[in-house]
């Protein structure tokens, strides 16, 4: 089984939907689940993480965790044409491990005005 | 707001050449990475750097590659001898006191 596994997507989606993307692993280990977001041949940019099961919101972004199911989700609200990218997310903060980041695949969402 | 940046963005090169890939951390973090991400693939860990000191590495990071931080500021990853399958984005990142990792917009390397 893959440490962390991501549909790939492509998800299309037209502008002011609500975008539920979404990622298992299999470590429960993994003490941090980061969202990056990734232009293009670009680098990964954060947008949020957090530590423990639960909700957390910043603007139109809800990250989820459910550690006793090892699911991951990021809820984008109202989304926008400018939300169209490739959406990363890294679990991390395994005990000895130097703080590396395990990459889902990613989804590629295109918002379409 | 502070970056991480690297040099070059684009390094084209000759299987076997070696090449430095530069880049340079946002001024008070103190663990840096190197990832690197194969067109069409997921992110890929190599490298954690701490304390001038590896602390984990991937398999992917054999002997060819190594790191360094050669002053205060620059903290570079060297492919010995590059083979075809070394092309890919190579990504810096850089971690304070947090968990968050920043990372720069990457060297796409090209071995022909």
């Amino acid at each position: 089984q893959k440490e962390v596994e991501q549909d790939p997507g492509p998800l299309s989606v037209p502008e002011g939907a609500i975008v539920s993307l979404n990622c298992t692993y299999s470590n429960s280990a993994f003490q941090y689940f980061m969202w990056y977001r990734q232009y293009s041949r670009k680098g990964p940019e954060l947008l949020m993480y957090t530590y423990s099961s639960g909700n957390k919101e910043d603007g139109r972004f809800t990250a989820q965790v459910d550690k006793s199911s090892k699911y991951i989700s990021l809820f984008i609200r109202d989304s926008q044409p400018s939300d169209s990218a490739t959406y990363l997310c890294a679990p991390g903060g395994i005990y000895n491990q130097g703080g590396k980041l395990i990459f889902g695949q990613g989804t590629e969402l295109s918002v379409k005005p | 707001e502070p970056e991480v940046t690297q040099t070059p963005s684009h390094q084209v090169t000759q299987m076997g050449q070696e090449v430095i890939l530069r880049c340079v951390p946002i001024s008070n973090h103190l663990y840096f990475y190197w990832y690197r991400q194969i067109l069409g693939q997921k992110v890929e860990f190599l490298v954690s750097f701490y304390n001038n000191e590896i602390s984990e590495k991937s398999e992917i990071f054999d002997d060819q590659f190594s790191v360094e931080r050669p002053d205060g500021s620059n903290f570079t990853l060297k492919i010995r001898s590059t083979k075809l399958e070394d092309s890919a984005m190579y990504f810096c990142a850089s971690k304070g006191a947090t968990d968050t990792q920043y990372f720069g917009p990457g060297t796409r390397l090209t071995v022909l």
